[in-house]
């Protein structure tokens, strides 16, 4: 099976403009999560998606958003980019076992750079 | 507010010996903690994960344990090896599935 994959995974913007992320979860898979990975802050919870919809949201500002396709792809758009959103954006897939297990298996991640 | 806190940013520990890697929570809710390990330029990893109900779970050298009453998570393992120098990070599962992470805790094992 394809783990999670992650498109780009390099990229450099300006201040000021936009960026779409890619995501593609493990076959099977209908949940998506998104984090935010800054040094000294750990990962940092942006949103999750399952179903096209979105069941979970973290405590960040309206300029971050996303999206979920009927395959499950996911999407997340930074719109005018600040130096600090600078970071490395995790995407993960995740699969519910029951009895309160979870198994959630992270992609490479995409490492923006905001100059 | 962190709710999940990695308080000791590194760790270095010899070759053969016990690493413990340490995690505080604030929210008594939380219901599934999770240890993760990672490379650098990769994606995190799931090591190993413990119930609310339970305080201790084992998995060949890595052993973690859940001490409810202090909101206290601990990760051992034993013996240490140098390609378990990665960064650790715990996380915690509230009801409405949501993870939380800590900060991260580097450790290197020296040979």
């Amino acid at each position: 099976k394809a783990g999670v994959t992650q498109t780009p995974r390099y990229l450099i913007k300006t201040r000021g403009q936009q960026v779409t992320l890619s995501c593609s979860p493990i076959s099977g898979h209908r949940s998506v999560s998104w984090y935010q990975q800054t040094p000294g802050q750990g990962l940092q919870f942006l949103f999750e998606y399952f179903s096209e919809t979105q069941r979970n949201k973290g405590n960040f500002p309206g300029r971050f958003s996303g999206r979920q396709f009927s395959n499950s792809r996911s999407e997340m758009n930074v719109s005018t980019l600040e130096l600090g959103d600078s970071a490395l954006y995790l995407c993960a897939s995740r699969v519910t076992l029951g009895q309160g297990r979870d198994e959630q298996y992270f992609g490479p991640g995409t490492r923006l750079t905001v100059t | 507010d962190q709710q999940v806190k990695q308080n000791s940013p590194s760790l270095s520990v010899q070759e053969g010996r016990i690493s413990i890697l340490n995690c505080d929570y604030t929210n008594s809710m939380f219901d599934y903690f999770l240890w993760y390990k990672k490379y650098p330029a990769e994606g995190p990893t799931f090591l190993i994960s413990i119930s609310s109900i339970k305080d201790k779970n084992e998995d060949g050298r890595f052993t973690v344990f859940l001490n409810k009453s202090a909101k206290h998570l601990s990760l051992h393992i034993v013996p240490s090896q140098p390609g378990d120098s990665a960064v650790y990070f715990c996380a915690a599962k509230n009801q409405g599935g949501k993870l939380i992470f800590g900060q991260g805790t580097e450790l290197s094992v020296k040979p």
